[in-house]
This record gives C-alpha cells, structure tokens and sequence, in this order.
C-alpha cells in the first residue's frame, strides 16, 4: 500500500513570496490534515479536511494560508504571502476516520525555508 | 483545555538497556486517547502505539509498552532493549474522542532519544 505523498520534500523562498505544496493521502482515506512543526517543537494542526469539507481550521492564519481538498483526494496547501515565520516542516497526514482510534499516518513533510 | 507536556528535551540510553519516556497530559473530557510517534532525522511520523482511556490493560506492541496511570494523567512509553535505531524524536500526543468533536491530535514537545554503543 502507498503512503501518504507530499511535494516538493525542501523549499526555500524569500519573504513574501507565495508558495504551494502538495499532498496526495492513502487510498480511501476520507480524513487529511495538515500540521506546522517549527523546529524543535511538536507538529500543530492547521487544517482538517472531512472528504473535501473542511472540519477544524482553527489555528489556520486564514489571512495568508488557504487549502483545498476540491475532489476528496489530493490537497494543496498555500502561503500568500510568506513569512519568515513561516519556516518550518509541513506535515500531511490522512487516516480512514477522524476521531477514535483512528491511526493517522504522516507523509515525509516539506521543508519550507523563508528567507 | 488539552495540553501534552513531555519535560524530558534529550534522554540518552545503552544499547540494550530499557528507557522510560515521560508524558503527562491534561483533558477534562473523560474519554480520549493517547498516541506516540517516533521522528527519525529524516522526518517522517512514525506511529509506535496506541492507547484507548477506558482501555483496562496497559497497551505494548513488541519493544514499546506504554505506562498508562489515569490517575496520574500520566502516559509513558517505555523502550525496552533499546537498538542504535531508535535514535530519534518522541511525540506524545492525545486525542479526545469526537461527539462532535474533530478528534485532532495535540502533540507534545517531544523527547530526543539517543541510544549509545
């Protein structure tokens, strides 16, 4: 079985400029998340998608990062414009369910540079 | 709120031996569960095991067990003949059962493990 594939794994750009990275999930899975892990810390939920809605996008700064799940699959995560802050690992991760035990499983992340 | 707190930043352990990795956790939802994750250096989440709040019996799964004490709100994993390959990162991290919850996972700060020859 395929994991979870993101792109592109390393990303280095200058502050404010816009940037997209991608995530393809397990097959059949109806859950995808996105997380932020800045370094040295644990990953931190920024968007949960529920097939292509959108359950939980509360610690999404909605002002320059948007996501879309338009088909129930694949997912694409943008930054317009980028901060410094910005720097950090982007973690996809999907699972069959949300809630329970549901086991989530993580792609290889996108080192993100901002300069 | 939910809150993961692993105090531990680096824990070093000889080959072979056994190591505890601490977690607390808070929640005021009676129902949740609580997970760990190995990070290698290349940086994939790795999930090691899995442990259910009404679970009765202490979760393992090969070399991981996880320490479960509800009353202390405490969830440790422990490693038992550690390999040179277990060098990596450690994440605690719960969830709380959704009844119209999203059941997102919290993370902890995380436990630098080190295994020596």
């Amino acid at each position: 079985e395929a994991g979870v594939a993101q792109s592109p794994r390393y990303k280095i750009i200058e502050k404010r400029q816009s940037v997209a990275f991608w995530c393809n999930p397990i097959s059949g899975h109806a859950t995808l998340y996105w997380y932020q892990q800045i370094l040295g810390q644990g990953p931190k939920l920024l968007i949960q998608f529920q097939n292509n809605g959108v359950v939980d996008d509360s610690q999404l700064p909605k002002d320059r990062f948007s996501a879309e799940r338009l088909k129930g699959v694949d997912s694409t995560l943008k930054i317009q414009p980028a901060k410094l802050e910005d720097s950090a690992v982007y973690l996809c991760a999907s699972s069959l369910a949300s809630g329970g035990y549901n086991e989530q499983f993580f792609g290889p992340g996108t080192r993100l540079t901002v300069l | 709120a939910q809150k993961i707190t692993q105090t531990q930043p680096g824990m070093f352990v000889q080959e072979k031996e056994a190591v505890t990795l601490d977690c607390t956790y808070d929640t005021s939802d009676p129902s949740y569960g609580l997970f760990w994750y190995k990070q290698p250096s290349s940086g994939e989440m790795i999930f090691l095991i899995y442990q259910g709040s009404y679970d009765q019996q202490n979760a393992t799964e090969g070399r991981y067990s996880l320490n479960f004490q509800k009353a202390r709100k405490s969830a440790n994993l422990v490693i038992s003949a550690s390999q040179l390959g277990d060098s990596a990162m450690y994440f605690c991290a719960m969830r709380e059962v959704p009844s119209g919850n999203t059941g997102k996972l919290i993370f902890g700060q995380g436990t630098t493990l080190q295994v020596k020859p």
